[in-house]
């Protein structure tokens, strides 16, 4: 399975752009890479998943580069709500992993 | 979307005892997955429920302490046999969903179990 890694904490404030990068060296070719969000006291929500290149939609924008051993997930002018943790996964076909740690974003006024 | 509901939401229990979580899902899905997340901890996997088989479960965990049910595509129920206190944790139930785009997992909203 590939291991997933990525900064344990984050800081940033209101209206910035945050981007949140995802090292996975050992990711294989059917590996897709997933973003989630979670906020306290509820479960993970899906925000991106990608394969190459760059994915977009309402929520972030997914980087990934042509070796596929990484991945920057960015949201675009952050808002306090943002603050949460968000965990990188790497996922084959129909297996979820194991999370690893996940960074906590702090979003400052 | 899948819309998954867990009930309970939370439980104070005493040590030595025992507490089914149920999770149920608005569709029929394959597989339904479970995990403990500690506190101030990430989503570690329990066990992997298909309907009709045994769950399989990750190492760690073992049948005899958390035993799972999946009766049918929609419902699963995780026990959590001879607490103690080192069991506090939430408690998740999850699904995936695959459609044109992605393969999305969604995540009921936990059980917080304190056990004292």
């Amino acid at each position: 399975l590939a291991k997933t890694t990525q900064p344990i904490s984050m800081d940033s404030y209101e209206g910035q752009e945050v981007n949140i990068t995802c090292s996975h060296n050992n990711i294989a070719t059917n590996d897709y890479i997933t973003w989630y969000q979670q906020f306290p006291s509820q479960g993970p929500r899906f925000i991106i998943q990608g394969y190459k290149t760059k994915v977009t939609n309402e929520v972030a924008s997914l980087f990934i580069p042509a070796d596929r051993k990484s991945s920057t997930l960015s949201l675009p002018r952050v808002s306090l709500s943002d603050t949460a943790v968000y965990y990188c996964l790497v996922i084959v076909g129909s297996y979820i992993p194991t999370f690893g740690r996940g960074t906590s974003l702090i979003v400052h006024p | 979307s899948a819309v998954i509901s867990q009930k309970p939401s939370r439980d104070i229990c005493q040590r030595g005892t025992s507490l089914t979580i149920q999770c149920q899902v608005d569709s029929q899905v394959t597989m339904m997955f479970w995990y403990r997340q500690q506190p101030g901890q990430s989503l570690t996997l329990i066990a992997t429920a298909n309907q009709g088989s045994e769950a399989t479960y990750e190492s760690g965990f073992v049948i005899d302490k958390f035993p799972i049910s999946r009766p049918n595509l929609t419902f699963s129920t995780l026990t959590v046999s001879n607490m103690s206190p080192e069991d506090s944790s939430i408690y998740l139930c999850s699904v995936e969903e695959k459609d044109m785009r992605d393969t999305e997992a969604f995540f009921g909203q936990g059980t917080r179990l304190t056990v004292v």
